[in-house]
């Protein structure tokens, strides 16, 4: 079966970054695009962009343009989330999330990390 | 961006009721639509894809329907297990979600 398993919770001074894991199994890694996305606390849900596995291309959300990176170890078959120059405004849980399909019409985020909790605080 | 409006924001039922929640689209997304169900604590869960189609394992009174920019997410008869938030999310462009609707017991 499909399974995203994240990192651990995480506390961040303003300013620094984080980098979160998401270790996938039960599937072929390369084929599927995996989102990365974020819920604030007692907010909705935020997308902040994807990785195809395959190319390590990526495309973020226009909010998060030169503050977040998308990377991927296929031989782990590990995708990584890393978010800069942190204010209190970024703490949130952070999700990974597997799409529907084997392409990159219609983006669907279908199966999901269960999600790690980023708190920034001075 | 596209953006996305649920309505009511909550509402509260009880069990049996039928429930129908409203989703619009700022343009034309064509049937470009999912619907998600998250419980607190938890990662939201895939309902339905492309407005109308039902994932696998997902009880069949759960429905969707519409195309283009309004959209409905229906319970037939709600179930105590349904108490939840449910999040529209458009997959034509970029994908945004809705604000969410929280479905409570009366």
């Amino acid at each position: 079966q499909v399974q995203l398993v994240q990192s651990g919770a995480e506390v961040k001074k303003p300013g620094a970054s984080v980098k979160v894991s998401c270790k996938t199994s039960g599937y072929i890694f390369n084929i599927f695009y995996l989102h990365w996305l974020r819920q604030a606390p007692g907010q909705g849900l935020e997308w902040m962009g994807w990785i195809n596995p395959y190319s390590g291309s990526t495309y973020y959300a226009q909010k998060f343009h030169g503050r977040v990176s998308l990377t991927r170890d296929t031989s782990l078959t590990t995708a990584y989330m890393e978010l800069s120059s942190l204010t209190s405004d970024d703490t949130a849980i952070y999700y990974c999330a597997r799409d529907l399909r084997d392409s990159s019409i219609s983006p669907t985020p279908a199966f999901w990390g269960q999600g790690s909790l980023v708190t920034v605080s001075s | 961006d596209i953006q996305m409006t649920q309505s009511p924001s909550s509402l509260s039922a009880s069990v049996g009721d039928r429930v129908t929640i409203t989703c619009r689209a700022s343009q034309n997304i064509n049937d470009n639509l999912n619907w998600y169900q998250q419980k607190p604590g938890e990662a939201p869960k895939l309902l339905i894809n492309s407005a109308s189609n039902l994932q696998s394992g997902v009880p069949s009174r759960f429905s969707g329907s519409g195309s283009g920019t309004d959209f409905t997410l229906t319970i037939s008869s709600l179930q105590p297990e349904d108490f939840a938030s449910y999040y529209c999310q458009q997959s034509y462009r970029t994908p945004t979600f809705g604000p969410g609707t929280k479905v409570d017991i009366k």
